[in-house]
């Protein structure tokens, strides 16, 4: 079975602070994706990972695939009030298994 | 921009009542999936569907549930007899592909069973 955690599980943060949050597994995925939620409606995907070591910037965030594809971490620059949300992780298993794993999320608070 | 959609937002059955939560694709895309989210915990995968069939399910995908795409459209989720603990959010998803590719979830249907 292929676990994601994450962490940290909750985070309150001050306007204008960095913030990282880590998606991590003992499995290898063949891709990781993530998504932020809000309350009482479904995950919006942000980026998909694919390669190992892989960077992505959307904006002030920054996403990164560890190079064993086991790991990846969403990096924030500059938080926003705006950036309030739920963030998951959810990674792929490969071969003909098409389905996500997700992760139990980061419940991310951004105070003015 | 092209999106996941899903109905009804919310239904509440009685326990034993069979429901079927709709959900209509993004239209190119080829793999479809339903997930379900219980209040507090993860998004767990129930099944996946391609080609007219069932590729993937999960141990939570028992003899209770089925799916189907009646008419090339739809993509529908029909559990037969509802049980207390099947209160949840329910999520249709689609993709263009299945390795590597992005997953579009819709909204979701909230479900409780009373």
């Amino acid at each position: 079975t292929q676990l994601l955690e994450q962490s940290p599980q909750f985070l309150s943060i001050q306007e204008g602070e960095n913030l990282t949050v880590y998606c991590n597994s003992s499995s290898v995925f063949s891709s990781l994706q993530w998504y932020r939620q809000e309350p009482g409606e479904g995950p919006v995907l942000l980026v998909t990972v694919v390669t190992g070591g892989e960077v992505k910037k959307l904006k002030r965030l920054t996403f990164q695939f560890g190079d064993a594809r086991k790991d990846s971490s969403l990096h924030i620059t500059a938080a926003q009030p705006g950036d309030t949300g739920l963030y998951l992780c959810a990674g792929e298993g490969g071969g003909s298994n098409y389905k996500l794993t997700f992760g139990k999320g980061t419940l991310l608070t951004v105070n003015p | 921009e092209p999106e996941v959609t899903q109905t009804p937002s919310h239904q509440v059955t009685q326990m034993g009542q069979e429901v079927i939560l709709r959900c209509v694709p993004i239209s190119n895309h080829l793999y479809f999936y339903w997930y379900r989210q219980i209040l507090g915990q993860k998004v767990e995968f129930l099944v996946s569907f391609y080609n007219n069939e069932i590729s993937e399910k999960s141990e939570i995908f028992d003899d209770q549930f089925s799916v189907e795409r009646p008419d090339g459209s739809n993509f529908t989720l029909k559990i037969r007899s509802t049980k207390l603990e099947d209160s949840a959010m329910y999520f249709c998803a689609s993709s263009s592909q299945g390795m590597n590719t992005e997953a579009f979830f819709g909204q979701g249907t909230r479900l409780t069973v009373v």
